[in-house]
């Protein structure tokens, strides 16, 4: 079956620090691609996506490959800053009839000033 | 363009009540999904609706429904609530670009269930 796994948190972070938060997942066919951001007291947001191996899905300094290889869609930023700190959600969409998205558990991060 | 709306915003219901969410998508977009929000469960998929059809449904039992309207808005269901249906429910809208989906997602604020 679809499944999305990212690593757990909280994940805490000095203001400037490089991020990565790691996502894998398993499916069939050709599922897109995404990242979610909580903040907090707000909803989800989209933060970027990929539709196809090898995109680059980018926004916000934030970035993602689409690894269909190694089934992996990690989220990188290279100088996190306080206001960063959300709770980020990688999720996959595939077309079964209609479409079905599948969320990861979510990923806390804290950035410290 | 005004986002997604979702009403109400938080609700207290009595188990064995059944209770009625409401969504409007943004406009011009036409498919809808619900997705139940727990910390336990994280985020679960409950439907997707697309003009008035429910095309998907995730793993819930049949106490939670859903319908959409000729306008798009939609409402979902959950009758003889249970104390474990305590939850954000969320809706989002989707449009699709050009000849394709894109599957992008825009949500709404939520609606805050609580049973007791």
């Amino acid at each position: 079956g679809n499944s999305v796994t990212q690593m757990e948190g909280p994940v805490t972070l000095s203001e400037e620090a490089f991020l990565t938060i790691n996502c894998t997942y398993t499916a069939t066919g050709y599922p897109s691609l995404f990242w979610y951001v909580q903040y907090p007291g707000e909803g989800l947001q989209l933060l970027l996506k990929a539709t196809k191996a090898d995109d680059k899905g980018s926004n916000k300094g934030f970035e993602a490959t689409y690894r269909k290889e190694t089934t992996s869609f990690h989220l990188e930023k290279g100088s996190v800053q306080v206001s960063d700190s959300a709770v980020y959600f990688c999720a996959l969409t595939f077309v079964t009839g209609g479409f079905k998205t599948i969320f990861g558990a979510g990923t806390r991060l804290f950035v410290k000033a | 363009k005004a986002g997604v709306t979702q009403t109400p915003r938080y609700l207290i219901k009595t188990r064995g009540q059944q209770v009625t969410l409401s969504c409007s998508p943004i406009s011009g977009h036409r498919s809808v999904s619900w997705y139940q929000q727990t910390p336990g469960q994280g985020l679960q998929f409950l439907f997707e609706y697309f003009s008035e059809t429910q095309r998907n449904k995730g793993n819930f039992p049949g106490r939670f429904s859903g319908r959409q309207f000729s306008n798009s808005r939609s409402e979902m269901n959950v009758s003889t609530l249970e104390l474990g249906d305590s939850a954000l429910y969320l809706c989002a809208s989707s449009l699709p670009s050009g000849g394709a989906w894109s599957y992008e997602q825009y949500f709404g604020p939520g609606t805050r269930l609580t049973v007791t």
